[in-house]
């Protein structure tokens, strides 16, 4: 159980687009999903807190208008990054919580590299 | 603030020996720990956490961590290495009871 899915696993797009990746929570209902940033060879860095129904919580430094965050559902959370540059080329990483359960225990999906040229 | 430090960029290890990757923390009030394993190209896995009682914590996989607070240490363990353990660990510490600060992260090499 407890199982989360990133779609799509890998994307490349061009300069000046937008590109939505989606988390899913496949077996659980998820209150809070998180989304982290990886660079190559670095550890995770907290992008966003998101919490079904509302707005998300961004970290210190993380453009809310560049990462949109909506959290439509109990099962689904999407990041669309907007007007794409390589500079966003990264693997991006979400998790979510189960609405009821462990309050710390956080379940990740499996990621989505993004390319950007 | 909370962070976690892990000081190895990367262990190397021969299989069948022990390791040990290493976690030290700071953080105000009780300390929520948790080591994640990262396999090439995918997201991160469980491995185990501590949030109270044993210092000695068992996890997945056969890996083992010590809690020790006069240390501030999370040390990761197992005592028989496999070639398949081979992968990115990564230290966390919970804060604000609902985000993890991660470590940098240790690539941990297992030679046959």
């Amino acid at each position: 159980g407890a199982v989360v899915s990133q779609h799509p696993s890998w994307v490349i797009c061009k300069s000046g687009t937008s590109v939505k990746i989606e988390c899913r929570s496949l077996d659980f209902q998820a209150t809070t999903m998180f989304w982290y940033r990886q660079f190559p060879k670095q550890s995770l860095m907290l992008m966003a807190t998101s919490n079904e129904g509302s707005k998300a919580t961004y970290e210190q430094g993380v453009e809310k208008d560049k990462f949109l965050i909506n959290h439509a559902s109990l099962t689904l959370s999407t990041l669309t990054v907007t007007s794409a540059h390589p500079e966003d080329s990264s693997f991006y990483i979400c998790s979510a919580t189960i609405a009821g359960g462990p309050w710390n225990e956080q379940f990740f999906g499996p990621g989505t590299r993004l390319t950007v040229l | 603030a909370q962070s976690v430090a892990q000081p190895e960029d990367q262990v190397n290890v021969a299989e069948g020996n022990p390791l040990t990757v290493k976690c030290t923390y700071s953080v105000s009030g009780n300390p929520y720990l948790f080591w994640y394993v990262q396999y090439p190209n995918r997201g991160l896995q469980f491995l185990l956490k501590y949030i109270t009682g044993d210092n000695l914590v068992k996890g997945s996989y056969g890996f083992e961590a010590e809690f020790n607070k006069s240390q501030t240490s999370f040390h990761l363990k197992k005592p028989s290495a496999l070639v398949s353990d081979s992968a990115l660990y990564f230290c966390a510490v919970l804060h604000n009871t609902d985000k993890l600060i991660f470590g940098t992260g240790t690539r941990l090499q297992v030679f046959p």
